[in-house]
């Protein structure tokens, strides 16, 4: 079967930096990518990656490794608003994406 | 704002009810997807719709239909409502769904039935 894991919940302090880490097992690989998500509100956007390697945007990067079916999110200069959960989705190979559970991330001033 | 758009915001209704949730796009989007999401729970998604056609079916329940209309707007319709069916139902859409385009989440309708 096709599965995604993420660590359930982290807890890291204001300034500070944390990895989300991704795993991923699914039938194909065509692009994985990063959301947001502020309790209760819309999944938004942050990134894409297809080929390996790092990606930087901004405090925010991503991290690819296919042959190891491997992702992180690297956020750095952690602020309060950054509190959310981060989800992990990985189009497979009929182009549907396939999402983690979400880590819920706890920052402390 | 994501120029996705859902309605309504909020929805209470009874156990065996039937609803009807509204999504149109953003503007020039012909795939629109539709996901549930329990309390504290990860996105579940249940079906995708692309210029007028089904394209994909995840976890949606037989009581459960969904439909894309010519101007590319979507209904989710819900019967036969349980409590369980308690959840905030995201509307996503994106330009295409071959390739890897990032889909663009509405603000989603909160569903509570009691």
């Amino acid at each position: 079967g096709q599965n995604i894991d993420q660590p359930t919940e982290m807890t890291a302090t204001e300034g500070a930096i944390v990895q989300i880490n991704c795993t991923y097992q699914t039938s194909g690989f065509n692009g994985l990518f990063w959301y947001q998500q502020h309790a209760g509100e819309a999944p938004t956007f942050l990134s894409y990656n297809v080929l390996d390697g790092l990606e930087e945007k901004g405090r925010f990067s991503s991290f690819l490794s296919r042959s190891k079916g491997y992702s992180y999110l690297l956020l750095k200069e952690l602020q309060m608003k950054d509190s959310a959960s981060y989800l992990c989705a990985v189009k497979d190979s009929n182009y549907q994406l396939i999402w983690g559970a979400g880590t819920k991330l706890i920052i402390k001033p | 704002d994501s120029g996705v758009t859902q309605t309504p915001k909020h929805l209470i209704t009874a156990t065996g009810q039937r609803v009807t949730l509204r999504c149109s796009p953003r503007s020039g989007d012909l795939s629109v997807y539709w996901y549930q999401q329990s309390l504290d729970q990860g996105l579940q998604f249940l079906i995708q719709y692309y210029n007028g056609e089904e394209r994909a079916k995840g976890n949606i329940l037989e009581r459960f239909s969904a439909q894309q209309f010519p101007d590319l707007h979507s209904e989710l319709n819900l019967s036969s409502l349980e409590l369980g069916d308690s959840a905030l139902y995201f509307c996503a859409s994106s330009v295409g769904d071959r390739v890897s385009y990032e889909q663009y989440f509405g603000p989603g309708t909160r569903l509570t039935v009691t």
